[in-house]
């Protein structure tokens, strides 16, 4: 069975400072792994995924994130964070054959930036 | 650009009353999933819909049902409400073309059930 693993639940960080967000997965064969944000009342917004190729990936609003194999992670980051990145994240992952009914996300991590 | 539109955003039902939610994919898209996300929780799929039939089932109580129109729009009938069904209800929609294509996430419909 495939699982994600977000070890913080939160995540302080003063603007301006880099921040990175944590996440850890488990799945058979390659892994298609995904970044969504979710701010108060919303749904998921897709930032960035990872299923093949450069293990950095660059995707919206600044944000990128770094595929480890041989770790099993996939953290998010971002050099400068802004007050407005405040919110929730999830990683989430699938297997390379399964839809997004077979899509594990995290419990989410909530990122507070402090103006 | 359009997006998954989600009807109503918000929706105040009572115990044993019954609530119907809609979700309007992006044109063109024909695969809509379903997805409910408790208070603090991450969001559970529930059930997906390819080309107006079902696809597959997640954990969906039986009191819910959903079905796919001829427009591909998508709804979720709730039954015999409980307090415990009081979530975040989102739908995503995802283009026909292969394992790599995005699905992407309405806004959801925030249902509270009193």
């Amino acid at each position: 069975a495939q699982s994600v693993a977000q070890p913080e639940d939160q995540v302080n960080v003063a603007e301006g400072n880099p921040l990175t967000v944590k996440c850890t997965y488990s799945v058979s064969g390659n892994p298609y792994l995904f970044w969504y944000v979710q701010y108060p009342n919303r749904g998921l917004q897709f930032l960035l995924k990872y299923i093949t190729g450069d293990n950095l990936v660059k995707g919206s609003y600044g944000f990128e994130a770094e595929f480890n194999k041989s770790q099993t992670s996939f953290h998010l980051k971002k050099p400068s964070a802004l007050v407005s990145d405040s919110a929730l994240y999830f990683c989430a992952v699938r297997a390379p054959l399964g839809g997004y009914q077979k899509v594990t996300f995290g419990t989410g991590t909530k990122l507070q930036v402090i103006p | 650009a359009a997006g998954v539109i989600q009807s109503p955003r918000h929706l105040i039902k009572e115990k044993r009353e019954t609530a119907t939610l809609k979700c309007y994919p992006i044109p063109r898209h024909d695969t809509v999933y379903w997805y409910q996300q408790g208070p603090g929780q991450d969001p559970q799929f529930l059930i997906s819909f390819y080309e107006k039939m079902q696809s597959d089932k997640g954990s969906i109580p039986d009191r819910f049902s959903a079905q796919q129109f001829s427009d591909y729009h998508s709804e979720l009938n709730m039954s015999s409400l409980e307090l415990g069904d009081s979530a975040l209800y989102f739908c995503a929609s995802r283009a026909r073309g292969g394992v790599n294509t995005e699905a992407f996430f309405g806004q959801g419909t925030r249902l509270t059930v009193v």
